[in-house]
This record gives structure tokens, sequence and C-alpha cells, in this order.
């Protein structure tokens, strides 16, 4: 069955770093999605991407982060400076033209 | 504001006692209401949709209805693999997913 796949799986970096998260979506899939899930809280709504652009972000999604597809199948995440409230798993989804999203993984990152 | 309420935070069961997940939501224009399965450290695992009141979906011990302001979870006769946090999110308009605290359920053999 064709899952979201998600690297590093773990990252530890220092405060101030930038960071790449890396995502594969599932092959067919057009939408794509970036959520939060800080330790013991809920999960957040980061950014979607569809069509090479951002189609919504919230307002976590500041100026330090940004998305980007490099090809065709790579989903990434840039922290450029880090900060320790950055400490969080962080979630890619993607889906086809059904509403389901289909989750990875996550990246756990944690920032010192 | 669109909102998504879980109940209770936590529910613990013994193996066969079935119960109810609710998750109350407030949103303009439902696109879909969905149920998600989180255990620790992994990425929440897909289980139904719903698009509109009245719909039902079941998938082995599990039940999800939806009404106007809520849906439920139902679990039939648990066993202590479906321990885990139970999420609900919904989807109004435009792209954002809305998800709730989860509902983290224990069940003892």
């Amino acid at each position: 069955e064709p899952e979201v796949t998600q690297t590093p799986s773990h990252q530890v970096t220092q405060m101030g770093q930038e960071v790449i998260l890396r995502c594969v979506p599932i092959s067919n899939h057009l939408y794509f999605y970036w959520y939060r899930q800080i330790l013991g809280q809920k999960v957040e709504f980061l950014v979607s991407f569809y069509n090479n652009e951002i189609s919504e972000k919230s307002e976590i999604f500041d100026d330090q982060f940004s998305v980007e597809r490099p090809d065709g199948s790579n989903f990434t995440l840039k922290i450029r400076s880090t900060k320790l409230e950055d400490s969080a798993m962080y979630f890619c989804a993607s889906f086809q033209g059904q509403e389901t999203q289909y989750f990875g993984p996550g990246t756990r990152l944690l920032v010192l | 504001e669109d909102q998504v309420t879980q109940s209770p935070e936590a529910l613990r069961l013994q193996e066969g006692e079935s119960s109810s997940l609710n998750c109350s939501y407030t949103v303009s224009g439902l696109r879909g209401l969905f149920w998600y399965r989180q255990d620790p450290g992994k990425g929440p695992e897909f289980l139904f949709t719903l698009y509109s009141a009245g719909e039902e979906k079941e998938k082995e011990r599990l039940k999800a209805t939806l009404t106007k302001k809520e849906s439920f979870l139902h679990i039939t006769a648990p066993k202590p693999e479906d321990s885990a946090t139970y999420l609900c999110a919904v989807k109004a308009g435009g792209f954002k997913t809305i998800f709730g605290a989860g509902t983290r359920l224990f069940v003892k053999a």
C-alpha cells in the first residue's frame, strides 16, 4: 500500500540553525500539507501546498518557515532560524482529489 | 471561530466493554469530518471520513456516526490492541484541517 515517507525520523539542532525536513508524498497525490504536534498538544495545521504554490497557511507559519517541491517527488519544510519552541513532531500529509489525508510517520525535531 | 472538542480526554475500559467517544464541532460549511488513530510517537492513521449528517461508517470494531453538531466513534467489544489516542478533525472552507485534542483510550485485558 502506498505511504507517505519522511526523513529524518529525528533531528537535533542548535537554536538559530536552519533545518530542512523532507517528505515524499504518495505519488499520484496533488495536495500536500505540513502539520506540527508539540508534545502532549493538538496536531496543528501549518501550511497547504497545491499546484506548486502555498494554498493556505496558518498564523504559525511565519517568515522563518518555507516550503518547496524541488522535484516531482519531494516536498520540504525549511525552518530558517530555529527557536526552542520549534521543538515538536512535524508531520507531512498528502491527498488526491478526495478530502482524506494520509500522514507520514513524522520527524521529531529537538532544538537545543 | 472553527472549533473541535473531544470528550472524554481519557477513557479506561475493560476488554469487551463497549463505549463511545465524542467529537463536537463548530464550523461554517463542513466539508468533511475525519477520525484518526494515533499511537505514541507515530503519525495519525486514517480511520474514517464522514461528509453529511446521518452518515455512518464501520471498520472492524469501530463505527463512526455524524450529526450536524457532533460525531461519535463507537467501539464494540474493544481489545487491548485498540489502545491509542483517537483524533477527530474537520475541514471547512479552504484547505485548513482543524484537529481536536484527542481521546486517549486504554483497554485492559
